[in-house]
């Protein structure tokens, strides 16, 4: 067990729906990523928070939008769903930034997004 | 912009043997860390090693260990004693000033018994 807690595990859902996975970082991680996986792919970086301010931008949809709570549990909106959104999301946290003392990035179980 | 590659997609090993995966890197960065991650079938993302990259001592966690050659640009897995379990994807990852992982797109291993 990581400590980084996602939810929902899986999600079926209809093209053109909206939903929100939620991500819930280690104790005392400051820092949430989020990936994309799709069937057969490698990880694509999607977004990153630190302390509630967005960090980084990878390859993020502009139908797809992240936000982290002063809580810093992470949410993941994404809109206007296409089959090709069918993918693994992964939320991550760590205390800082990979670069910043070693500091080690742990992944959640990943939401399972099934589109319709 | 950093790059990972891994030029193996797929490796086969027996069970109790050696088996070497490669990964190179491009980046313009002194200061940066190494990964490597392994996905079984699960899917979950475990955290197999890491290495530091101003630091020449190769990293070595019990079966595992890397061969980081910074000036080459290289940070390869070696995983000893092979394992059924250890029948997985693995994915190198680099982590440097942007502030996120940036992923190579993985070498499928299977360990045959």
């Amino acid at each position: 067990d990581s400590g980084v807690t996602q939810t929902p595990k899986h999600l079926i859902t209809a093209t053109g729906q909206r939903v929100t996975l939620r991500c819930s970082p280690r104790s005392g991680d400051l820092s949430v990523y989020w990936y994309q996986q799709s069937l057969d792919q490698g990880l694509q970086f999607l977004i990153q928070y630190y302390n509630g301010e967005e960090r980084a931008k990878g390859n993020i949809l502009e139908r797809f939008s992240a936000q982290q709570f002063p809580d810093l549990h992470s949410e993941l909106n994404l809109s206007s769903l296409e089959l090709g959104d069918s993918a693994l999301y992964f939320c991550a946290s760590s205390v800082g930034t990979p670069n910043r003392g070693g500091n080690t990035i742990y992944f959640g179980e990943g939401s399972w997004l099934t589109v319709v | 912009a950093q790059t990972v590659t891994q030029s193996q997609p797929e490796m086969s090993v027996q069970e109790a043997e050696t088996v070497t995966l490669s990964c190179t890197y491009d980046t313009s960065e002194s200061n940066y860390y190494l990964f490597w991650y392994k996905q079984p079938p699960s899917r979950q993302m475990i955290l197999v090693i890491r290495q530091e990259a101003y630091k020449q001592q190769n990293a070595t966690e019990n079966r595992f260990s890397v061969n980081f050659q910074k000036a080459a640009k290289s940070f390869s897995l070696k995983i000893s004693d092979s394992q059924l379990g250890d029948t997985a994807m693995y994915f190198c990852a680099f982590g440097g000033s942007q502030g996120n992982l940036i992923f190579g797109k993985g070498t499928k291993l299977s360990v045959k018994p």
